[in-house]
């Protein structure tokens, strides 16, 4: 299994702020994913992250909203830009389990607050 | 794309039940898997099931799969406080892609 670390657990931002999420993985990955969970809600695809290319974003998640980066094989950085309440949510990163049909390891997520 | 349907969406038993939650999902999957979460955290994969299988067991864990029906369920034997969590339902349909279901809010009283 992977072992994946999130930065920070928790914040409270201001409205019109940006936010940039890290995620770890203590091994080499092809493909980290980013989830956003709205409060009570489920978990919903914001994009995948492949090293070396672009990230392939979801329908409803745009690029300036949601940059990613994935500078190597085991991080990846999600950043929530011009935050307004409405982006109140957890945010957590996944990895594929290789070799296997989609199983995935998560995160302990990301709870963002922004007021 | 497909969205998973959890029933029933809360659930509240005795410690040492048996508790059943249902999944439906709407389109062709290669694969249908359940996770925990505990406390708004990280999700634990709990076990998976392929289309061609139709009842799989994993400790405490029962899952079937009824693909005409387009349902899964999930039963948690001889339950425990530990086990209060909410509990997603995932369709993979042969891609890296999950879709994930509304979830079960389970709490277990000792």
């Amino acid at each position: 299994s992977a072992v994946i670390s999130q930065k920070p657990s928790r914040d409270i931002c201001q409205r019109g702020t940006s936010l940039t999420i890290q995620c770890q993985v203590d091994s080499q990955v092809t493909m980290m994913f980013w989830y956003r969970q709205q409060p009570g809600q489920s978990l919903t695809l914001i994009a995948t992250a492949n090293q070396g290319s672009e990230a392939t974003y979801e329908s409803g998640f745009v690029i300036d909203k949601f940059p990613i980066s994935r500078p190597n094989l085991t991080f990846s950085t999600l950043t929530v830009s011009n935050m307004s309440p409405e982006d109140s949510s957890i945010y957590l990163c996944s990895v594929d389990r290789e070799g296997t049909y989609n199983e995935q390891f998560f995160g302990p997520g990301t709870r963002l607050t922004v007021l | 794309s497909q969205q998973g349907e959890e029933d029933p969406q809360a659930l509240s038993i005795q410690e040492g039940e048996n508790a059943t939650m249902n999944c439906s999902y709407k389109t062709s999957i290669n694969n249908l898997q359940w996770y925990r979460q505990n406390s708004g955290r990280g999700l634990v994969h709990l076990i998976l099931i392929r289309s061609n299988e139709r009842e799989k067991h994993s400790g405490r864990l029962r899952v079937t799969l009824d693909t005409s029906k387009k349902s899964s369920s999930l039963l948690i034997t001889a339950s425990r406080a530990a086990d209060t969590a909410s509990y997603f339902c995932a369709s993979g349909a042969g891609s890296y892609q999950l879709t994930f279901g509304k979830g079960t809010k389970l709490s277990v009283i000792p």
